[in-house]
């Protein structure tokens, strides 16, 4: 089973600010097979990125994926308040498929 | 409009069973894979079952093997999970989610039904 390891487990900055968020694979995923989702509390998940690094239908494009191999970063480049939320990657590589334990990104 | 609607959660006694529902409209639920997930306060998103658009192709998390079933009538427009052998630890909300068309990712998702595992 992949692990996914998502880096750091919470994140407090204020808006405006650029949140980086990692997510370190336990062996490697082809970049087509990872993807980052969004959860705001009492909501389900929405799919932010694709592919590593393809912005989702109505996704601004203040979110941007990148990485290979194990290492892989989403990029939110300046906060706005609806962004605070939990983020986690997910891998389509190999079964069963896994997610990170999450990203909580809060208001500082 | 894209909808997925779960049902069939509640409060069940360990061991017990339940049959989640998810009833899809607004695209050609035949033509998707799809997939269920659960979340848990304090332990995030876990991905638990995938079935093709055909049933042809299944897969399980480890955790869920042999307890948790997927299947899909497409004529219906809707996706199933029968949970047997329930467990305090299966308590969480259950999401439906459909396949991206194109790409690997979960593009729509229901509001998730509630199931709680207490004597």
């Amino acid at each position: 089973e992949i692990v996914l390891t998502q880096s750091p487990g919470t994140l407090s900055l204020s808006p405006g600010e650029r949140a980086t968020l990692s997510c370190r694979a336990s062996q490697s995923v082809s970049s087509i097979y990872l993807v980052w989702y969004q959860q705001k509390p009492g909501q389900a998940p929405r799919l932010l990125i694709y592919g590593a690094s393809s912005r989702a239908t109505g996704i601004a494009d203040r979110f941007s994926g990148s990485g290979s191999g194990t290492d892989f970063t989403l990029t939110i480049s300046r906060l706005e308040p609806e962004d605070f939320a939990v983020y986690y990657c997910q891998q389509y590589d190999s079964s069963p498929w896994t997610f990170g334990q999450g990203t909580k990104v809060e208001i500082k | 409009e894209v909808q997925l609607v779960e049902s069939g959660g509640g409060l069940v006694q360990p061991g017990g069973s339940l049959r989640l529902s998810c009833a899809a409209s607004g695209f050609s639920f035949s033509s998707y894979s799809m997939n269920w997930v659960r979340w848990a306060p304090g332990k995030g998103l876990e991905w638990l079952s995938y079935i093709s658009t055909s049933s042809r192709t299944i897969y399980y998390a480890d955790s869920v093997k042999g307890r948790f079933t997927i299947s899909r009538h497409n004529a219906k427009n809707s996706l199933y999970l029968q949970i047997n052998s329930l467990r305090d630890e299966d308590t969480a909300v259950y999401y439906c989610g459909r396949e991206n068309y194109v790409a690997f990712g979960m593009d729509a998702w229901g509001q998730g039904t509630t199931v709680t595992v207490s004597s």
